[in-house]
């Protein structure tokens, strides 16, 4: 059964730091999503990562897969306020049921 | 505007009665899929549907039916025997099974 793991759950960074977040999962799959949440809010999709080594960049995250570690990070550059919300990685489950497995969300928060 | 709408935003139901949540997409995406959101536990899967007239179980369909009579809707209904139904509930549509989900604003359910 596969399970995913978000590392730390929770983050108050200050405005201007840098800082990695964790994404790991149990079982093979080479399809991975992170999505953002504001409070009371939906999902909205943030990246796409469909296979091993794939790096994609907006504006201040970056995001990385390592299919053979069963990892990927998100990495926040010179964090600002903006980016307080909860972050949730999404691994697609492989060989029978496709379907998606969120992590708990780590839940930002930026101070001034 | 292409997208996918959930309603109403906030429902509240009654010990004992059951009650149906909206979902319609326009984006004609085959998959469609339900997810139950409650505070620290990240997203769970209820049902989700590839195509349509048919269905599959999540991992918590247990005291919750859907139908996928048309490709633009797939509404929930959470029945009495669902012991907890207070939560956040999300719908969720991608182009096929393999591919990127996007989401509906939310359902919050109150059980009063």
């Amino acid at each position: 059964e596969l399970k995913v793991e978000q590392n730390p759950l929770f983050l108050s960074m200050q405005e201007g730091k840098n800082y990695t977040i964790y994404c790991n999962y149990s079982t093979t799959s080479d399809r991975l999503y992170w999505y953002r949440q504001d409070p009371g809010k939906s999902l909205e999709s943030l990246f796409v990562l469909l296979s091993n080594g794939a790096v994609k960049q907006e504006g201040r995250l970056m995001a990385s897969l390592d299919t053979k570690a069963r990892l990927s990070t998100l990495h926040i550059t010179a964090a600002v306020h903006d980016l307080s919300a909860t972050y949730f990685c999404a691994v697609e489950s492989q060989g029978g049921s496709e379907k998606l497995v969120f992590g708990k969300g780590m839940k930002l928060t930026v101070n001034p | 505007d292409g997208g996918i709408t959930q309603s109403p935003k906030y429902l509240f139901r009654k010990e004992g009665q059951n009650v149906t949540l909206s979902c319609e997409q326009n984006l004609n995406h085959d998959a469609m899929y339900w997810y139950r959101q409650d505070p620290g536990q990240g997203l769970r899967l209820i049902y989700y549907s590839q195509i349509v007239n048919d269905f599959q179980k999540g991992d918590i369909a247990e005291g919750y039916s859907v139908s996928r009579e048309k490709k633009e809707s797939f509404p929930l209904t959470v029945t009495s025997a669902q012991k907890n139904p207070t939560a956040f509930y999300l719908c969720a549509s991608s182009r096929t099974a393999n591919t990127e989900a996007f989401f509906g604003q939310g359902t919050r359910l109150t059980v009063v």
